[in-house]
């Protein structure tokens, strides 16, 4: 089936480690992103990439790096820079119409 | 001022009953409309997509759009408890961003 994999489904940090987290996709699709979702706040954008080897900051961009070396893959990392990484972190990626498709998330907790 | 609003709920409602979500915004640009439902714990899934004022209907959800009073709705008719869930709104200008409301848990009691 295709969709949005997104690995781990949990993760927890110890304070001043850096943690990648994996999102790929078999949509065939080129542009990807990655929200933040906290309680009462929606979802906010980290980064977009809208084709390989590209990608632009969102709106919460510090603290984090992305990549995107293959159309399939956009992998997240969250440095120790960022100040509160506790969070349900959410990958998409777009369709046609310009609507998202979503993966089932990743939450991460700091110790 | 954000670019969207949402009504913030919590929404409580008697299986059967009519649930009605509602976001307003302020950019006149934006084009494209959508309704995700989010299962907690899992990622958002697109409910209803629309691009034009008037109303969208599918099955028990209807959406509308009313661009000249920058406000969008949702409407679950015949509500099941399967239902449950929260609700964003998302819209788009003729770009690559997408700015959703905060969201709208809704809670139907069997």
């Amino acid at each position: 089936d295709g969709g949005i994999t997104q690995s781990p489904k949990y993760l927890f940090r110890k304070e001043g480690q850096n943690v990648t987290l994996s999102c790929e996709q078999n949509l065939n699709h080129d542009a990807m992103y990655w929200y933040r979702q906290d309680p009462g706040q929606g979802l906010r954008l980290i980064y977009y990439s809208q084709i390989v080897n590209d990608f632009q900051k969102g709106d919460i961009a510090e603290g984090y790096s992305v990549s995107r070396e293959k159309k399939e893959s956009f992998p997240l990392t969250v440095t120790s820079a960022q100040k509160n990484p506790t969070a349900f972190y959410l990958c998409a990626s777009m369709g046609g119409l310009g609507e998202l498709f979503f993966g089932e998330g990743s939450r991460l907790t700091v110790l | 001022q954000k670019e969207v609003e949402q009504d913030p709920g919590p929404l409580s409602v008697p299986e059967g009953a009519i649930v009605s979500l509602n976001c307003t915004y302020s950019n006149s640009a934006f084009q494209y409309f959508m309704w995700y439902r989010q299962y907690s714990r899992k990622g958002p899934e697109l409910l209803m997509y629309t691009y034009s004022s008037g109303n969208k209907e599918d099955g028990r959800f209807t959406a509308q759009v009313d661009k000249s009073s920058k406000y969008i709705s949702l409407f679950i008719r015949d509500s099941q408890p399967s239902d449950s869930a929260t609700y964003l709104c998302a819209m788009k200008e003729n770009d690559y961003k997408l700015s959703f409301g905060a969201g709208t848990t809704v809670t139907v009691r069997a």
